[in-house]
């Protein structure tokens, strides 16, 4: 049963448009959750973290977001850049050192 | 979905002795497998990629005699940390790639390597 789940396994957007990625956990243990951007044959590169106490962390074009009673988050990306096509990673912590990984959601972004 | 699992998936150890660390990818064919090394609240760090019949490469830092990689089948690759040291602690996570697309890439669980 997967604890960390991403439900779109792609998504295709506009340059100069919002990207909205989203991530669903199962465990209300996870108080810590990580978002990574990955390119082919590349190891994933961190973007940006958010703690539970905490339900908006903005960091330049991306900003996660996150709803503990729904036990979701969302990735956006204003405004999408053809350099943002890669696959995204959410992962989740219940002690900020062991990570349970979504199974990513490729996102395009088209010229 | 494809499924990569990790054993063990905790491990302590004391220092100076070697621990080998498993990855399977359970219902498909890896052609390449990475190693990473998860450092706490930050970015996973590749280790090496590892290619089915052929030597890892390792990237820049990590040592190649330190960790030991092997990847003796297309469902298998192992890491072996060898002369271990408290320094080595860390969260040890693989995965393991189709081949069919870059995209499709498959985390295992973990390893959570505790030196002592």
């Amino acid at each position: 049963d997967q604890q960390v789940k991403q439900n779109s396994p792609s998504l295709s957007v506009q340059e100069g448009r919002i990207s909205i990625l989203n991530c669903d956990y199962t465990n209300s243990m996870f108080d810590y959750f990580l978002w990574y951007k990955k390119y082919p044959a590349e190891g994933p590169t961190f973007l940006i973290s958010i703690s539970s106490i905490k339900d908006k962390n903005e960091d330049g074009r991306f900003t996660v977001f996150l709803n503990k009673s729904a036990k979701h988050l969302s990735l956006h990306i204003v405004p999408s850049q053809p350099g943002d096509s890669a696959v995204y990673f959410c992962a989740a912590s219940g002690d900020g050192q062991n990570f349970v990984f979504g199974p990513g959601t490729r996102l395009s972004v088209l010229p | 979905g494809a499924v990569v699992s990790q054993h063990p998936s905790r491990v302590i150890c004391k220092s100076g002795t070697s621990v080998k660390i498993e990855c399977r990818s359970l219902d498909f064919q890896a052609t390449t497998m990475f190693w990473y090394r998860q450092f706490p609240k930050q970015s996973l760090m590749l280790m090496a990629t590892s290619n089915e019949g052929s030597k890892a490469t390792y990237e820049q830092g990590v040592e190649k005699d330190k960790f030991l990689i092997n990847h003796a089948s297309l469902t298998l690759s192992t890491l072996t940390v060898t002369s271990a040291h408290p320094e080595d602690s860390s969260f040890y996570i693989c995965s393991a790639h189709t081949g069919t697309s870059a995209y499709e890439q498959y985390f295992g669980p973990g390893t959570r390597l505790t030196v002592t």
